[in-house]
């Protein structure tokens, strides 16, 4: 039972290019999300979807774009990619509202 | 604006005796409050949850109370063990999707 998977696990990115944090998962769950850890912070939620062609913002969405075209796939967009975009970045899904499965997460470089 | 706050970054406990994690918050409306924890280069796992119309849920060693007129919640672990030794995260949500985090607290569990 594969879960929430994440691609790639490992990426570094020059400043102003771009790239797509891939996302599926495959428990049929109707809730995804993506979230963002600095360096000794919490987690920051960029976007969420509560179903299949449904997206909503989150605290920190600007310089990301996402599309929920299937329940499996939550891909996130980075556009014109930036230093402050460096981080660890997690995908979850859900069944319900609250209780989310995590993917291993993608680090992030942007030099 | 930081709307979970946990105020303690780390915490050690001698393994056998209870910890204590605690979480405040500022949005009067969150009605549902989670706590995941988490390894190292791992995704967080959820722990345990609780509803605004609740003040305390159990669910074997782990325990959170939740006190709405002090906007506070806290996890009990008793009793610890070496293997909870972890960074636990509290958050809280009040529109369904909407998933808000704290900073973490990092707990070491001795032997």
């Amino acid at each position: 039972n594969a879960g929430v998977t994440q691609t790639p696990k490992f990426r570094i990115l020059k400043i102003g290019q771009s790239m797509t944090l891939q996302c599926t998962q495959d428990m049929n769950h109707n809730y995804m999300y993506w979230y963002r850890q600095d360096p000794g912070m919490g987690l920051k939620l960029i976007y969420y979807s509560v179903g299949a062609g449904i997206t909503d913002k989150g605290e920190v969405p600007n310089g990301y774009n996402v599309s929920r075209s299937t329940t499996e796939d939550f891909p996130l967009r980075l556009e014109l990619a930036a230093p402050s975009q460096t981080s660890v970045y997690f995908c979850a899904s859900s069944p319900t509202a609250y209780e989310a499965f995590f993917g291993q997460g993608t680090r992030l470089t942007v030099v | 604006d930081q709307q979970v706050k946990q105020n303690s970054p780390s915490l050690s406990v001698q393994e056998g005796r209870i910890s204590i994690l605690n979480c405040d918050y500022t949005n009067s409306m969150f009605d549902y409050f989670l706590w995941y924890k988490k390894y190292p280069a791992e995704g967080p796992t959820f722990l345990i949850s609780i509803s605004s119309i609740k003040d305390k849920n159990e669910d074997g060693r782990f325990t959170v109370f939740l006190n709405k007129s002090a906007k506070h919640l806290s996890l009990h672990i008793v009793p610890s063990q070496p293997g909870d030794s972890a960074v636990y995260f509290c958050a809280a949500s009040a529109l369904a999707g909407d998933m808000r985090f704290g900073a973490g607290t990092r707990l070491t569990v001795k032997p």
